[in-house]
């Protein structure tokens, strides 16, 4: 148990739909982030938040769409993804931007 | 952010010392190295960092070389649990780049019984 929870563990969704997930970090921390993890593929950065300020997008397509309404939230709405978006979604979290990262199970994301 | 280059996989005994090597040639002096791993199904977990000196807590030493172009991670027991893929990252000190952690492919360790 890390602190960080996300929730669902497991989605399947149709590339027609509208979904989000849900990230909750009890640890106190002020930056928060999501990963992308393909298969095959490394962990790739997707977004940071800051003090519930976003202050990296890294390239990140617009059908995934951020959320971070308080420090211990996080979101990321999903809606008209494609195949090739099934991935495990991992969010983290940190004291303050830093290196050392607190991550959260994933959310295994199945785009039909 | 500098290239760190690890070997694909290793194999270690239960209850050995595991010893996993990177490569970070190209380090700069205000890169630290940071070392995670990751469990099947899991999110990834801290390790240990360091910069310059040896490093070691509860879960891991750190080895550093005096060029600093390598390092080891040593797991002293390692147990089955230790199964997972290590990674070694090298990452800048200040500007924007702080949190933006780069992984790589990383190790594959494999701890038989």
């Amino acid at each position: 148990e890390t602190g960080v929870t996300q929730t669902p563990r497991h989605l399947v969704m149709g590339m027609t739909n509208k979904k989000s997930l849900k990230c909750e970090q009890h640890l106190g921390h002020n930056a928060m982030y999501w990963y992308k993890q393909s298969a095959k593929k490394p962990l790739e950065l997707m977004f940071v938040y800051n003090f519930k300020e976003q202050t990296e997008n890294n390239s990140v397509p617009s059908r995934f769409s951020p959320e971070c309404p308080n420090s211990s939230h996080l979101f990321l709405h999903l809606h008209t993804l494609q195949p090739e978006d099934s991935a495990l979604y991992l969010c983290a979290s940190s004291p303050g931007l830093a290196w050392e990262q607190y991550f959260g199970p994933g959310t295994r994301l199945t785009v039909t | 952010d500098a290239k760190t280059t690890q070997p694909t996989s290793m194999d270690c005994a239960e209850g050995r010392a595991a010893n996993l090597p990177c490569n970070h040639s190209t380090i700069s002096g205000n890169e630290y190295v940071y070392w995670y791993r990751q469990i099947h199904s899991q999110g990834p977990q801290y390790i240990i960092h360091g910069l310059k000196n040896n490093e070691t807590n509860e879960m891991a030493s750190l080895i550093i070389t005096e060029d600093r172009k390598s390092s080891t991670l040593i797991l002293p027991h390692a147990t089955l649990r230790d199964t997972a893929v290590y990674y070694c990252i090298a990452t800048i000190a200040g500007g924007t780049s702080y949190g933006k952690l780069t992984f790589g492919q990383g190790t594959i360790l494999t701890v038989h019984p």
